[in-house]
């Protein structure tokens, strides 16, 4: 399955700031999803990065919060603008397993943001 | 109504225990059905995909039971290894979108 690095592993930012994570796929894939983890909860979809079009977004997520840039079919890139503690979470990157089935995602090991 | 949901335990049983996990989900139209597992400040990995039919791998096993939009997963003969916190998730149609329950701790103790 593909191998995905994410970069950075942990980041501790200051309120009203902006962060970009980085997502590297070792293969080429059609569809990146980003996901969000806060503390102690599940995993919520944050938006589908296609490439050569725009992200989709998720109900209560918007583009002038989470910008996605998706420049090629093995990378993409998250923002998360204007930070707030409430944006204290893990934010993972995934992409579908080819041969296993549809929907089968694997995920990056995450970005641990602590917004103070 | 959360669109997945399970308990979340936490679980604490011996080495050696079955344990079993059930998963709720609210829409109908969901096509695919999964495990994950999650470790201790780590990402989710499949586990095993969930069939019809039920399906085993090892000392675990899945049912799905689509009348009753309920899923379960046994784990048979538990190891200190197994534990980490069991995610139930379930693909919207054709979508391609997964929704996650909020997951169920398993602590095995010797």
């Amino acid at each position: 399955s593909a191998v995905i690095s994410q970069k950075p592993s942990r980041d501790i930012c200051q309120r009203g700031t902006s962060l970009t994570i980085q997502c590297q796929v070792d293969s080429q894939v059609t569809m990146m999803f980003w996901y969000r983890q806060q503390p102690g909860q599940s995993l919520t979809l944050i938006a589908t990065a296609n490439q050569g079009s725009e992200a989709t977004y998720e109900s209560g997520f918007v583009i002038d919060k989470f910008p996605i840039s998706r420049p090629n079919l093995t990378f993409s890139t998250l923002t998360v603008s204007n930070m707030s503690p409430e944006d204290s979470s893990i934010y993972l990157c995934s992409v579908e397993v080819l041969g296993s089935g549809a929907n089968v995602l694997t995920f990056g090991a995450g970005s641990r943001l602590t917004v103070l | 109504r959360k669109e997945v949901e399970q308990d979340p335990g936490p679980f604490n049983v011996p080495e050696g225990a079955t344990v079993a996990f059930n998963c709720t989900y609210s829409n109908s139209a969901s096509q695919s059905f999964f495990w994950y597992r999650q470790d201790c400040r780590k990402e989710p990995k499949l586990l095993m995909s969930v069939y019809s039919s039920g399906n085993e791998d090892g000392r675990f096993t899945a049912q799905l039971n689509r009348a009753s939009q309920y899923i379960s997963l046994l784990i048979r003969d538990s190891k200190l290894s197994d534990s980490a916190t069991y995610l139930c998730v379930v693909s919207l149609g054709n979508t391609g979108k997964l929704i996650f329950g909020q997951g169920t701790t398993l602590q095995v103790k010797p």
